[in-house]
């Protein structure tokens, strides 16, 4: 079944460190990526998304590029803030297995702390 | 425009109680969603509605019900309340177009 796998947190890094968070994903069809973000004591925000191979989503500094041929959708950021401090969340959707449905399969989270 | 409203936003509960958490949406969402969220684990659908009128066990269903009101409401309700429902529930919406899910902000319950 589709299922999505990302690192084991926690990440903690220094303002201004370079960020990756690795995700790898199993499915059946041809999957929508996401990345989504939690602040302390807040819901999920879509972060980015990309919805076809080679597609690059980006938003706030943030990047993730979706690579069929390695099953991966890792997010990165050149520079962190202390303000990206949150847990993140890698998800897909398969549009062939129910697209009308449009569930969503989550990773489980890395909580990141970035350090001034 | 408030997106996905849910409420309420903290919650305590002894165990046996029942209660109803209320999931509103002003996006036009055909499609809503409750799903739990525990530490470790990610996100698990409990329950879904793909359109009015219609509801579909998730991941985690039991010992929950639900109710899709009309388009715009979806409601969770636990009738018999156990600590391990304790947890941060989120509703969720999408439209037809896409298939991005928007969430609510989420209620924290605690189960005692």
């Amino acid at each position: 079944g589709d299922s999505v796998t990302q690192m084991e947190g926690p990440v903690t890094l220094s303002e201004e460190a370079f960020l990756t968070i690795n995700c790898t994903y199993t499915a059946t069809g041809y999957p929508s990526l996401f990345w989504y973000v939690q602040y302390p004591g807040e819901g999920l925000q879509l972060l980015l998304k990309a919805t076809k191979a080679d597609d690059k989503g980006s938003n706030k500094g943030f990047e993730a590029t979706y690579r069929k041929e390695t099953t991966s959708f890792h997010l990165e950021k050149g520079s962190v803030q202390v303000s990206d401090s949150a847990v993140y969340f890698c998800a897909l959707s398969d549009p062939g297995r129910g697209s009308t449905l449009g569930r969503l399969y989550f990773g489980r989270g890395t909580q990141l702390t970035v350090w001034p | 425009n408030a997106g996905v409203t849910q409420t309420p936003k903290f919650q305590v509960l002894k165990t046996g109680q029942s209660m109803t958490l209320q999931c509103a949406q002003d996006m036009n969402h055909n499609s809503m969603y409750w799903y739990r969220q525990d530490p470790g684990m990610g996100l698990r659908l409990i329950y879904y509605s793909a359109s009015e009128g219609t509801t579909d066990k998730g991941e985690v269903p039991n010992g929950y019900n639900v109710s899709r009101l009309n388009k715009r409401e979806f409601s969770l309700r636990l009738e018999s309340a156990a600590p391990s429902q304790t947890s941060v529930y989120f509703c969720a919406g999408k439209g037809t177009l896409g298939n991005t899910i928007y969430f609510g902000e989420g209620s924290w319950l605690t189960v005692v």
